[in-house]
């Protein structure tokens, strides 16, 4: 299996800052078909996840525009432009392009 | 709007059997592709099963030859039979579906598994 390796897995903030986690595959994802199968999810404790951005930076709908997504190939990150209190939770990036494997998730908790 | 219900769950002992359901609404399950995916307690997140529209089904290693997904057009319900449960099946399983394959838009609130004598 493809595995996803996320960076930092904690990750205190100061609301209204920035803050960037790291997702890095083990295999390249760019596909045959000319996407990138990445996508990122947030969970907050005891809700079900939630996905915030797919194909690498495609915001769902709904999802506040300071929540950004980019990268390419093994490396990709998650940006939030101003943390608020509601980011509060864990995200986990997910790669589609092969069996579907998940990152060991990345704990966003306030300072 | 889309929606999905998980049900099942449940204490079984080891070796027995288990199957979990997926009512969904809004929407026909033969449009989506329908995923079961787990969450053991305080860990993260692993894909268990899929069914594509065609109705091709996959497994993770660690289930294949023990679960079984299928779909039922009429309840428009996924299923998931899980036979042969051990210890390590324990989690929550969550019902996940998505337009595209091996990605999951939407979400149910899940149904809790525990496997323990």
């Amino acid at each position: 299996d493809v595995v996803m390796t996320q960076f930092p897995l904690s990750l205190p903030v100061t609301l209204g800052q920035p803050a960037s986690i790291s997702c890095r595959s083990s295999r390249n994802l760019a596909h045959s078909d000319g996407n990138t199968y990445l996508h990122w999810f947030h969970q907050r404790p005891g809700q079900s996840p939630r996905r915030l951005i797919y194909k690498v930076s495609k915001r769902d709908s709904g999802v506040p525009d300071r929540f950004s997504g980019s990268g390419s190939g093994t490396d990709f990150t998650l940006k939030i432009s101003r943390v608020e209190a509601e980011d509060v939770g864990t995200y986990y990036c997910l790669q589609g392009t092969y069996w579907p494997t998940f990152g060991q998730g990345t704990k966003v908790e306030i300072k | 709007e889309v929606q999905m219900v998980e049900s099942g769950g449940g204490l079984v002992q080891p070796g027995g059997s288990l199957r979990l359901s997926c009512a969904a609404s809004g929407f026909l399950v033969t449009n989506m592709y329908m995923n079961w995916v787990r969450q053991a307690p305080g860990k993260g997140l692993e894909w268990v099963s899929i069914i594509y529209l065609g109705g091709d089904t996959y497994y993770a290693e660690s289930v294949k030859g023990r679960f079984t997904i299928s779909r039922d057009n009429s309840k428009n319900t996924v299923y998931l039979q899980m036979d042969l449960l051990r210890s390590d099946d324990t989690a929550v399983y969550y019902c996940a579906s998505d337009g595209d394959p091996n990605n999951a838009g939407y979400w149910g609130r899940g149904t809790r598994v525990t496997v323990s004598s």
